[in-house]
């Protein structure tokens, strides 16, 4: 079974950068044809994808959110990571890492909840 | 940017059929697929590629995309599949995702 864990800080500055990393268990990052993605979402609100990572370490980027967002891999450790920098109160919101296959998202993590306030 | 459309709510009394839509602009060329998300929890996968089931989803989850339109549908609908429901399609390189529904079921 494939499991997905969002890790990092609940509180960042404004101004400064956020960064999540996600640990994989149960399938390899550096293999297959599977794309490891970033998705957040506002309190009350809907889905936004930021981004992903393929095996291959072939990243795309939302394009709304692309200057300000970095995704990387680390296969050694079987995990991916997000930095988003210039984190403003609209970034404010729950974080989720999630494994896309084709056209669609069939593993996601928990979640976790950043909150931007100094 | 292209735009997924879904009603912000949608009510169905248990047992009967709900029906949630998706509107986009030529949706059917496109292949849609199906979140569930009830309060706390991360989205769950319920259909992809349009009509298919993910293994472990009742057969009660029906999708369906035509025209402009995308319809997931549930028949018999019970009380634990009171969620919110989004839609989501690939555009470009990316994904896009319906603003989602809040499925009553009373």
């Amino acid at each position: 079974q494939v499991q997905l864990q969002e890790s990092g800080p609940g509180l960042v500055n404004p101004s400064q950068t956020l960064s999540l990393t996600c640990t994989v268990s149960g399938a390899s990052i550096s293999r297959g044809t599977y794309y490891w993605t970033w998705i957040r979402q506002p309190p009350g609100k809907g889905l936004e994808y930021l981004g992903r990572i393929y095996t291959t370490g072939i990243i795309d980027y939302n394009p709304a959110l692309k200057s300000r967002v970095t995704i990387s891999g680390d296969a050694s450790k079987n995990q991916f990571s997000l930095n988003l920098n210039s984190v403003t109160a609209a970034d404010a919101a729950v974080y989720y890492c999630a494994r896309n296959v084709l056209r669609y998202f069939d593993f996601w993590g928990q979640g976790t909840l950043v909150t931007v306030s100094s | 940017s292209y735009d997924l459309t879904q009603p912000p709510s949608v009510s169905v009394s248990p047992g009967q059929t709900a029906s949630i839509t998706c509107f986009g602009d030529d949706l059917g060329d496109k292949y849609v697929s199906w979140y569930q998300q009830k309060p706390g929890q991360s989205p769950m996968l319920v259909i992809y590629q349009d009509v298919k089931r993910p293994s472990g989803i009742p057969e009660r989850f029906s999708g369906s995309n035509s025209g402009n339109t995308a319809t997931l549908t549930i028949s018999g609908t019970q009380t634990v599949d009171e969620a919110e429901y989004f839609c989501q399609i690939w555009d470009s390189s990316f994904a896009v995702f319906g603003g989602g529904t809040k499925l009553t079921v009373l």
